[in-house]
């Protein structure tokens, strides 16, 4: 199947700073990618779409001052969050499917996730 | 509103039983429904999916039923092994191109 790379798979930061994720699609191109966020013992929740060379989609409630997406390229997506606060300490997984993201059954596949703790 | 729902949070089985999850979903009406496993501290793994006009799915020792009268999918582990301990999640595809995922049901199996 298709490999996602995520990196780092863990940080830990200090309150008021700022953290970058990385997410690669290693063996195809992925116009869309997608930005999880999941708390311990929760669903995974849909935070935005990214789509190469224009702008993110977020969800509702999502703000996207303070998640910057940017998918420079058609292999790479990274998810920023700005000014970190604890509260902002969660699991964040990226995801992207094969051609992107209006495919015909839409399998995703998942990046190793990354661990986020704000001290 | 719509709603995914995993029967239970955890399942404890022996090696070699069976293991029965159940996945029902309200105000949704999808074309196909997925299911994932999920180790602790990793990203899902993508595993099977049905569509609606299938009424059974096997991969291995994996069997998936797609009901869409009952709005329901059970997803079932043969001959389980302690190997197969993980959580599992069901996800659907609704009307536009986002998954939607279950809260999962974390599978442990005693040897």
């Amino acid at each position: 199947g298709a490999v996602v790379s995520q990196h780092p798979s863990w940080v830990i930061c200090k309150s008021g700073t700022s953290v970058k994720i990385e997410c690669r699609s290693l063996d195809f191109q992925a116009t869309t990618m997608f930005w999880y966020r999941q708390f311990p013992k929760q669903s995974l929740m849909l935070m935005a779409t990214s789509n190469e060379g224009s702008k993110a989609t977020y969800e509702q409630g999502v703000e996207k001052d303070k998640f910057l997406i940017n998918h420079a390229s058609l292999t790479l997506s990274t998810l920023t969050v700005t000014s970190a606060h604890p509260e902002d300490s969660s699991f964040y997984i990226c995801s992207a499917s094969l051609g992107g993201g209006r495919q015909n059954t839409g399998e995703l596949f998942f990046g190793e996730g990354s661990r986020l703790t704000v001290l | 509103s719509q709603k995914i729902e995993q029967n239970s949070e955890a399942l404890n089985i022996q090696e070699g039983k069976t293991a029965t999850l159940t996945c029902n979903y309200t105000n949704y009406s999808p074309a196909y429904l997925q299911w994932y496993r999920q180790d602790p501290g990793r990203g899902p793994v993508f595993l099977l999916l049905i569509r609606e006009n299938e009424k059974e799915k096997r991969k291995e020792r994996l069997k998936v039923t797609f009901d869409t009268t009952l709005k329901q999918s059970l997803f079932h582990i043969t001959a389980s092994q302690p190997a197969d301990s993980a959580t599992y999640l069901c996800a659907l595809r609704p009307n536009d191109y986002k998954l939607s995922f279950g809260a999962g049901t974390t599978v442990t199996v005693r040897a």
